[in-house]
């Protein structure tokens, strides 16, 4: 079955630490997608790539970096610039082109510690 | 930046009854998207309706679009506890070039037996 998978499901992070959530697909989509989402509030985009080796900064991208070697993956990286980190990270995948909506993951859940 | 706010933050109804969920947003947009989200879960794409369309069926669900009025609303008749989720509205907004959507902050549902 194609699907977009993250990984871990829970992460801790201590203080100062650079952490990196994983983020694979098998639906062939050349957009891929990071956004957080805080308790009780909608999604904020973080970083996007529409093609590989290349990606754009979103509407919170301090903090996070991003790669994207290969067309399947797209991870994410909590730097310990990222001051507020402890929330729900969900990536997204799409087509380009004809869009007809995002496939998300199921999130990883980040926790400060 | 968020441009859907949706309406209300919060509905509770019983199970039968349907249940309407309503979005407004700011800017021209090339489609308006809805999404559930159950507890702790990824998004799921549920429909999505384009800005020359002002009305769209998929199953239980109803949606409407007023690109004059920059509105959108969800039906879901015959609600089943199993519809018991957050809904997200998202737009693809015409002003930006790449396809990444905005969500709203949406509505939690709450379907009780």
């Amino acid at each position: 079955d194609g699907g977009i998978t993250q990984s871990p499901k829970y992460l801790f992070r201590k203080e100062g630490q650079n952490v990196t959530l994983s983020c694979e697909q098998n639906l062939n989509h050349d957009a891929m997608y990071w956004y957080r989402q805080d308790p009780g509030q909608g999604l904020r985009l973080i970083y996007y790539s529409q093609i590989v080796n290349d990606f754009q900064k979103g509407d919170i991208a301090e903090g996070y970096s991003v790669s994207r070697e290969k067309k399947e993956s797209f991870p994410l990286t909590v730097t310990s610039a990222q001051k507020n980190p402890t929330a729900f990270y969900l990536c997204a995948s799409s087509i380009t082109g004809y869009f007809d909506g995002y496939t998300f993951g199921s999130g990883t859940r980040l926790t400060v510690v | 930046s968020q441009q859907g706010e949706e309406d209300p933050q919060a509905l509770s109804i019983q199970e039968g009854e349907n249940a309407t969920m309503n979005c407004s947003y700011k800017t021209s947009i090339n489609n308006l998207q809805w999404y559930r989200q159950n507890s702790g879960r990824g998004l799921v794409h549920l429909i999505l309706i384009r800005s020359n369309e002002r009305e769209k069926h998929s199953g239980r669900l109803r949606v409407t679009l007023d690109t004059s009025k920059k509105s959108s609303s969800l039906l879901i008749t015959a609600s089943r506890a199993a519809d018991t989720a957050s809904y997200f509205c998202a737009t693809d907004p015409k002003i930006q070039g790449a396809q990444k959507l905005v969500f709203g902050q949406g509505t939690r549902l709450t379907i009780n037996p």
